[in-house]
């Protein structure tokens, strides 16, 4: 258990829909990752919040957005889905921000876009 | 970006030692190198890291060339349950945070 907590396990939606994935970090990190897991992409890195300001973008979608809260808990946004969105989507998080921190991942939310 | 290079897959036996090779000849010298475990679909599992030096804790040992060009991950006594994809990265972003994840080595202890 690597204490970082995600909601919901699993999500199965339609097309055109929004959904909210929900991240908690480990206790007193402040930095938080998303990633995204496609059969035919790998893990790919999405964004990172530190200490509730955006700090990185990877490869996100316009039609995805994600903050961070003053209780340093993250939500992934995805909206107008399609059926490519459909994967495992991860959050990570760590104790600061820079070379040398480790990143602790949670079990993912496994989304299906039908 | 410092790409890595591991085999697609290995095969270990039980209770034997797993060494886990990657190549990193374009590492820069304030890059870690990291190792992860995925292991079926579950999140990404924390192995071990290190920069310069050789580095060992309860799960595994990292040991880094001299010119810190590969790296080698062990697995000292491998269980069936250690059988997951492992991952070496060495490379974040220009932020220095995010990792870059490979296709990493798909490891199957057998029995």
């Amino acid at each position: 258990d690597s204490g970082v907590t995600q909601t919901p396990k699993h999500l199965i939606t339609a097309t055109g829909q929004r959904v909210t994935l929900r991240c908690s970090p480990r206790s007193g990190d402040l930095s938080v990752y998303w990633y995204q897991q496609s059969l035919d992409q790998g893990l790919q890195f999405l964004i990172q919040y530190y200490n509730g300001e955006e700090r990185a973008k990877g490869n996100i979608l316009e039609r995805f957005s994600a903050q961070q809260f003053p209780d340093l808990h993250s939500e992934l946004n995805l909206s107008s889905l399609e059926l490519g969105d459909s994967a495992l989507y991860f959050c990570a998080s760590s104790a600061q921000t820079g070379l040398g921190e480790t990143q602790y991942f949670g079990p993912g939310t496994r989304l299906l876009v039908l | 970006d410092a790409k890595t290079t591991q085999p697609t897959s290995m095969d270990c036996a039980e209770g034997r030692a797993a060494n886990l090779p990657c190549n990193h000849s374009t590492i820069s010298g304030n890059e870690y190198v990291y190792w992860y475990r995925q292991i079926h679909s579950q999140g990404p599992q924390y192995i071990i890291h290190g920069l310069k030096n050789n580095e060992t804790n309860e799960m595994a040992s990292l040991i880094i060339t001299e010119d810190r060009k590969s790296s080698t991950l062990i697995l000292p006594h491998a269980t069936l349950r250690d059988t997951a994809v492992y991952y070496c990265i060495v490379r974040v972003d220009n932020y220095g945070q995010n990792f870059v994840f490979g296709p990493g080595t798909r490891l199957s202890v057998l029995p």
